[in-house]
């Protein structure tokens, strides 16, 4: 079972660039959830998608999009790289507000 | 707004040892609360849930207590191991899809 399934692992951009990170889910979840880690900050939501054909802002969505192209895939697309996005980013899954997130292994991701 | 603390950030015991990782939050009016595990560099993996309406839950040698009145949950682990060695961070559900709040997190050091 592959359960929630992050690509790219690591990414290196320049201020400025662009990017698309992906999420793909085979555990049949309803909701998922975009998170950035930071030391000493906790886990901060970005965006969530409640269901297929919605999105919603999380805590910190300034220089982020979403898509929730199906139930199974959710992105996450920088448009213009800002050093200040330089973090951990961590998709998860749930079937419903409330319910446990599963997550994926994170993509590392430097902006310099 | 929904605070969660660990304390302390960083932990090192003995092996064989047992410990308690705590957790506090400011609103009681949680619907679960979840211990998670971090191994460096991968996601987190869930170790267990407490719905509000328990007060606690056990799996091999790890047992997790709730008490809402007091805003605190504490993971025990019993006969620690060098296996042990994560960080365990607890995350607090208080309802709605943005309304899950992370600590930062215990780091748990088991030397052999």
């Amino acid at each position: 079972n592959a359960g929630v399934t992050q690509t790219p692992k690591f990414q290196v951009l320049k201020t400025g660039q662009s990017m698309t990170l992906q999420c793909a889910q085979d555990m049949n979840h309803n909701s998922m959830y975009w998170y950035r880690q930071d030391p000493g900050m906790g886990l901060r939501l970005i965006y969530y998608s409640a269901s297929e054909g919605t999105t919603d802002k999380g805590e910190v969505p300034n220089g982020y999009n979403v898509s929730r192209l199906n139930k199974r895939e959710f992105s996450l697309r920088l448009e213009s790289a800002a050093p200040s996005q330089t973090s951990v980013y961590f998709c998860a899954g749930g079937w419903g507000a409330g319910s446990p997130l599963h997550f994926g292994n994170g993509t590392r991701l430097t902006v310099t | 707004k929904q605070e969660v603390t660990q304390i302390p950030a960083a932990l090192s015991v003995p092996e064989g040892e047992n410990l308690v990782l705590n957790c506090s939050f400011t609103d009681s009016a949680i619907y679960n609360l979840q211990w998670f595990r971090q191994d460096p560099g991968k996601g987190l993996t869930s170790l267990l849930l407490i719905q509000s309406s328990q007060r606690e839950q056990t799996s091999g040698r790890l047992n997790a207590s709730l008490d809402k009145s007091s805003g605190r949950s504490t993971l025990y682990i019993a006969a620690s191991q060098p296996g042990d060695s994560a960080t365990y961070l607890c995350a607090a559900y208080s309802g709605g899809y943005q309304k899950v709040t992370f600590g930062t997190g215990t780091k748990l050091q088991v030397i052999p």
